[in-house]
């Protein structure tokens, strides 16, 4: 079993939806977690840290809870330009990313 | 401003051959990371180094080595490359905990 596990894709939606994607992890010793955005096979960048308080960024909102060891991204209105695969990451002093689920914005 | 430099960019081995991905950063960060990237796995980690000097295996460490050369390079070594390690390679550097990964622009090996 993977240390950090994610919905899988793909993920069809219209422009507009609103989406989410769920994210597990299983070392209870992660301290940080993140979710990273990755086009087409180029280098991961940072979308957000994820915070217990829960923390949004415009039309992201990333949720933490500790007690089921779950993490969640939220995006409203999704745009056409949101298309990519979207990584969940923890880390306990390493950062260990799940599988990734792909997001495909429609016209 | 460089940030994380991989080299090569791309790369055809045969079957046995062995070779040495650099990586380099120029952030002055302690952790450095080498990831494999094959479709539908997500980004797996091979090895990390917390700091010079140091480093550990990873989710997937098999047919790989690794030298931490300073605090800005960490290099990652296949000593007999097999057509398994046909993969995207990713090295990332951060300040362990709480900010954010850089990472290279990625090396695509083929092994034939």
């Amino acid at each position: 079993r993977k240390e950090v596990e994610q919905d899988p894709g793909p993920f069809n939606v219209p422009e507009g939806a609103t989406v989410a994607f769920n994210c597990t992890y299983s070392n209870s010793a992660s301290q940080s977690f993140f979710w990273y955005r990755q086009d087409c096979r180029k280098e991961p960048k940072l979308l957000m840290s994820v915070y217990s308080s829960g923390n949004e960024d415009g039309r992201f909102t990333a949720q933490l809870n500790r007690a089921s060891q779950y993490i969640s991204l939220l995006i409203r209105d999704s745009k056409l330009s949101d298309s990519a695969t979207y990584l969940c990451v923890a880390s306990g002093g390493k950062l260990i990313f799940g599988q990734g689920t792909e997001l495909s914005v429609k016209p | 401003n460089a940030g994380v430099t991989q080299t090569p960019k791309f790369q055809v081995l045969k079957t046995g051959q062995s070779m040495t991905l650099q990586c380099a950063q120029d952030m002055n960060h302690n952790s450095m990371y080498w990831y494999r990237q094959d479709p539908g796995m997500g980004l797996r980690l091979i090895y990390y180094s917390a700091s010079e000097g140091t480093t550990d295996k990873g989710e997937v460490p098999n047919g790989y080595n690794v030298s931490r050369l300073n605090k800005r390079e960490f290099s990652l070594r296949l000593e007999s490359a097999a057509p398994s390690q046909t993969s995207v390679y990713f090295c990332a550097s951060d300040e362990p905990l709480n900010t954010e990964a850089f990472f290279g622009q990625g090396t695509r090996l083929t092994v034939v």
